[in-house]
């Protein structure tokens, strides 16, 4: 199992430019997430969706984030036009559905942002 | 979700226990207790979780009280390598927002 894979695992860009982030969960786990990390605010949920619905973006910060699921395989995060208050670590994780008792989120390495 | 009170950071000695506490006294009845912790530059990791009883498993044992109130996360032989930010979380089963607090900073010591 090669486990959530991000892309690109580093990504510098200027200040105006838009940026896409990739991810590719788990084989079979229905449900995906997207996180931001930084020093300031911590680990913070972004949005998830559940078999490639949005379920909930409420942690999107403003219009400039974006976020698709086009299939079960792949997701994206968009921000245009970047800004340098982007920069941060965005993590992706995926879960597996257990007959809605609690389970484990498997995160992916992470991709470092850095908006110059 | 209940809110948590971790430590801000604890050290431990190498092939000692480490006994991480967590507080999460308005817990409710259909509230599970999550670890994970987030070793330096990767993405958090999944450790344990439980409802009411007692857990463990390879990595760790998750202790919680009787009132669940406060749990405590035992690392039995702590190495250099479990050295890392561990996050208590309590969430709603089925609800699959992961809300990470400030968690407690370990460091293993030689």
């Amino acid at each position: 199992d090669a486990g959530v894979i991000q892309s690109p695992r580093h990504e510098v860009t200027e200040m105006g430019q838009e940026v896409t982030l990739r991810c590719k969960p788990i084989s079979g786990h229905d449900y995906l997430f997207w996180y931001r990390q930084t020093m300031m605010r911590g680990l913070e949920l972004l949005i998830y969706f559940n078999n490639n619905v949005p379920i909930d973006d409420s942690g999107m910060p403003e219009d400039r984030f974006s976020a698709k699921m086009p299939n079960a395989s792949f997701s994206t995060l968009k921000i245009q036009p970047s800004e340098p208050r982007d920069s941060a670590v965005y993590f992706c994780a995926s879960s597996p559905t257990s007959g809605g008792h609690p389970h484990e989120q498997y995160f992916g390495p992470g991709t470092r942002l850095t908006v110059t | 979700d209940a809110k948590t009170t971790q430590p801000t950071s604890m050290d431990c000695a190498e092939g000692r226990a480490a006994n991480l506490p967590c507080n999460h006294s308005t817990i409710s009845g259909n509230e599970y207790v999550y670890w994970y912790r987030q070793i330096h530059s990767q993405g958090p990791q999944y450790i344990i979780h439980g409802l009411k009883n007692n857990e463990t498993n390879e990595m760790a044992s998750l202790i919680i009280t009787e009132d669940r109130k406060s749990s405590t996360l035992i690392l039995p032989h702590a190495t250099l390598r479990d050295t890392a930010v561990y996050y208590c979380i309590v969430r709603v089963a089925g609800v699959n927002d992961m809300r990470f607090g400030a968690g407690t900073r370990l460091t293993v010591k030689p």
